[in-house]
């Protein structure tokens, strides 16, 4: 059965750093791409990071470009979250969610989210 | 990026109705168009992948048409369970933008 499973979030003030974990379970987590997504108190859902199975490609939104950095480690099935800078803006759920691809794309599973408020 | 927009942001529906959602994109994704539910304090779930097909275990209520740029998502009878709020997202390109999400609520 497939599991993942977000850690690290918490209170933290603005302009501190931050690293969340996803750890994952029940698949062959070096053979697929992960990503991040987040949610906004109140608000929808933004697409954050994407990293691809053997971490030789990462994408970022706008939003959190050269603050937070993705990766991953295959050999433990975990991926992270650096936040670095945080701004009161990055205060939300954070979500890790497979992709799984079977002629089209789509995130199969989804982590229960770990928050981060970002509060002086 | 492609912009994802769903209409209507929120309706109202009793049991049992046929509800039916929108999801348009600024440019053609073919059929590279999910759905996922969310329920209040919950990760979404998978409902739709690939336009219309439907992700195991979802209801047959459930169903996905369209391609290009106009998508629709219908619920033929709507069920207590389904009072949630449904967004779309685009696989065609990164990054996988989401639709603002539509709040089906209990009329």
């Amino acid at each position: 059965q497939v599991h993942l499973v977000e850690s690290g979030g918490g209170v933290v003030q603005p302009g501190r750093s931050l690293r969340l974990s996803c750890a994952a379970s029940g698949f062959t987590f070096s053979t697929y791409i992960l990503h991040w997504v987040r949610q906004a108190p109140g608000k929808g859902l933004e697409w954050v990071a994407v990293i691809s199975s053997d971490a030789s490609n990462k994408y970022y939104a706008d939003s959190v470009k050269g603050r937070f950095t993705i990766s991953r480690d295959n050999s433990n099935n975990t991926l992270y979250l650096q936040m670095n800078s945080l701004r009161a803006e990055d205060t939300a759920v954070y979500y890790c969610a497979r992709e799984s691809w079977s002629g089209y794309f789509y995130f199969d599973y989804w982590g229960q989210g770990t928050q981060v408020t970002v509060s002086s | 990026d492609i912009q994802m927009t769903q209409s209507p942001s929120s309706l109202s529906a009793s049991l049992g109705d046929r509800v039916t959602i929108t999801c348009r994109a600024s440019q053609s994704i073919s059929n590279y168009l999910n759905w996922y539910q969310q329920k209040a304090g919950k990760a979404p779930d998978l409902l739709i992948y690939a336009a219309s097909s439907l992700q195991s275990g979802v209801p047959s209520r459930f169903s996905g048409s369209g391609s290009g740029t106009h998508f629709t998502l219908t619920i033929s009878v709507l069920q207590p369970e389904d009072f949630a709020t449904y967004y779309c997202q685009q696989s065609y390109s990164t990054p996988r933008t989401f639709g603002q999400g539509t709040k089906v609520e209990i009329k």
